[in-house]
């Protein structure tokens, strides 16, 4: 049973361009959740999908928006990029008709902005 | 709204000693706490979690936490550490807003021989 899984890996980009990061849940799972992860700090919400619509948002700018797919997989974009940009961006996936579900995190992709 | 406390950004013990994490939250609303563990260049993984039933909650690997409502605190302990269990830990928070965590900044634990 595949877990939830991320790519790539790891990216570098430079400021002003535009990414994608891609995800896909753990097997039976409906909802995505992205959070960012700055170096030194606790991961924080960026936002939910739940049937490949928004369903909550954190504190973060426009510049940041999602997908998700009808196979449950989402992307997360973010535009105009900023160096403050760069962390770690964890995807974590549950099922959405139970609140709160237990989270399970993917590995991660590493966003480099230079 | 939810918030996370972590007392001790590093903690360091000896192999064998007793482990103990740190964690008290603010929730408006009966709370969902977790513990996860984070090795370098990986994700999070769930260590335990606490979802109103028994306040002792046992994890995986030996940890377990306890709830304490009146302290608002849910500490992370381990009789006995072992070198593998060097990582950085997050306690995190969920309400009832669909899942939403609000992780505390983590610790990271060293553990010597």
């Amino acid at each position: 049973d595949a877990g939830v899984t991320q790519s790539p890996t790891h990216l570098i980009k430079t400021r002003g361009q535009q990414v994608t990061l891609r995800c896909s849940p753990k097997s039976g799972h409906d909802t995505v959740s992205w959070y960012q992860q700055a170096l030194g700090q606790g991961p924080q919400f960026i936002f939910q999908y739940y049937e490949e619509e928004e369903r909550q948002r954190g504190n973060f700018p426009d510049r940041f928006s999602g997908h998700q797919f009808p196979n449950y997989s989402s992307e997360l974009n973010v535009n105009a990029l900023l160096l403050g940009d760069s962390a770690l961006y964890l995807c974590a996936s549950s099922l959405g008709d139970r609140t709160p579900d237990t989270q399970y995190f993917g590995p991660g992709t590493r966003l480099t902005v230079l | 709204a939810q918030s996370v406390t972590q007392l001790g950004s590093h903690v360091s013990v000896s192999e064998g000693a007793l482990v103990l994490l740190r964690c008290n939250y603010s929730s408006s609303v009966p709370p969902y706490l977790f513990w996860y563990v984070q090795y370098p260049n990986q994700g999070l993984q769930l260590l335990l979690k606490y979802t109103s039933a028994a306040t002792l909650v046992k994890g995986i690997n030996g940890f377990e936490a306890e709830f304490k409502k009146s302290e608002t605190s849910f500490h992370l302990t381990k009789p006995s550490a072992h070198m593998s269990d060097a990582a950085e830990y997050f306690c995190a928070v969920s309400g009832t807003s669909y899942g939403k965590l609000t992780f505390g900044q983590g610790t990271i634990l060293t553990v010597h021989p």
